[in-house]
């Protein structure tokens, strides 16, 4: 059964960086569309970033700049490096494969929580 | 600036049907956008319904069905059950790697 189990999330102060982990089991990182998506408290989903098999990259215009998504497929592990961190980007964030262009496994989620 | 436009609720009686929508702030909505669906209870991380329009993952059951009405993606459940009480997400791919979720239609089941 594929799990993705995502970790690194905490509070952090505003301008702050974080870097966000997801561990993957029975799927291969490197193989497959990896994508971060965030929920805010009480919000909707918001797409956050996508890393596909070739090792392209997108990102959300909110993100775009300060966030990077990468990957190391000796530890089958999905990262994503968060900077310059604002109270906006408070959210619980799951690590999710993009699979026949839908969103089709999930993690848990990590929540990060920016605030003095 | 692209916005995915979905009812902020809906409700719909036991056994009834309901249809959710999904559009564009400007355009309408295709198959080519390839519209997919997703299911959320609180606390928990969401979960796919429907995509590619209208193919249903693993193990939904079939009174969940998609299609494109009009110019909209459309989610209908037909013979609500108390437990379709949820929020129902869609997402649109605008190309060049992009995807941007609705904002979430919260059905109640009367």
């Amino acid at each position: 059964e594929v799990q993705l189990v995502e970790s690194g999330g905490g509070l952090i102060q505003p301008g702050g960086s974080l870097r966000l982990s997801c561990a993957a089991s029975a799927l291969t990182v490197s193989t497959n569309y990896m994508n971060w998506v965030r929920q805010a408290p009480g919000k909707g989903l918001e797409w956050v970033s996508i890393l596909h098999r070739d090792g392209g990259t997108y990102y959300a215009d909110s993100v775009k700049g300060r966030f990077t998504i990468s990957r190391d497929s000796s530890k089958n592990t999905l990262f994503l490096q968060m900077n310059s961190l604002r109270a906006e980007d408070t959210a619980v964030y799951y690590c999710v494969t993009n699979t026949n262009w839908h969103f089709d496994k999930w993690g848990q989620g990590t929540l990060v929580t920016v605030s003095s | 600036q692209t916005v995915v436009t979905q009812e902020p609720s809906f409700s719909v009686f036991p056994g009834g049907t309901v249809t959710l929508t999904c559009g564009l702030n400007s355009g309408s909505v295709s198959a080519t956008y390839h519209p997919s669906w997703y299911q959320q209870t609180p606390g928990q991380a969401p979960r796919a319904l429907i995509y590619n329009t209208n193919t249903r993952s693993s193990g939904v059951p079939d009174r969940f069905s998609g299609s494109i009405l009009g110019n909209k993606a459309a989610l209908t459940i037909t013979g609500a059950q108390a437990d379709d009480e949820c929020t129902y997400y869609c997402v649109l791919y605008m190309g060049s790697g992009i995807w941007v979720f609705g904002g979430g239609t919260k059905l109640t089941v009367l």
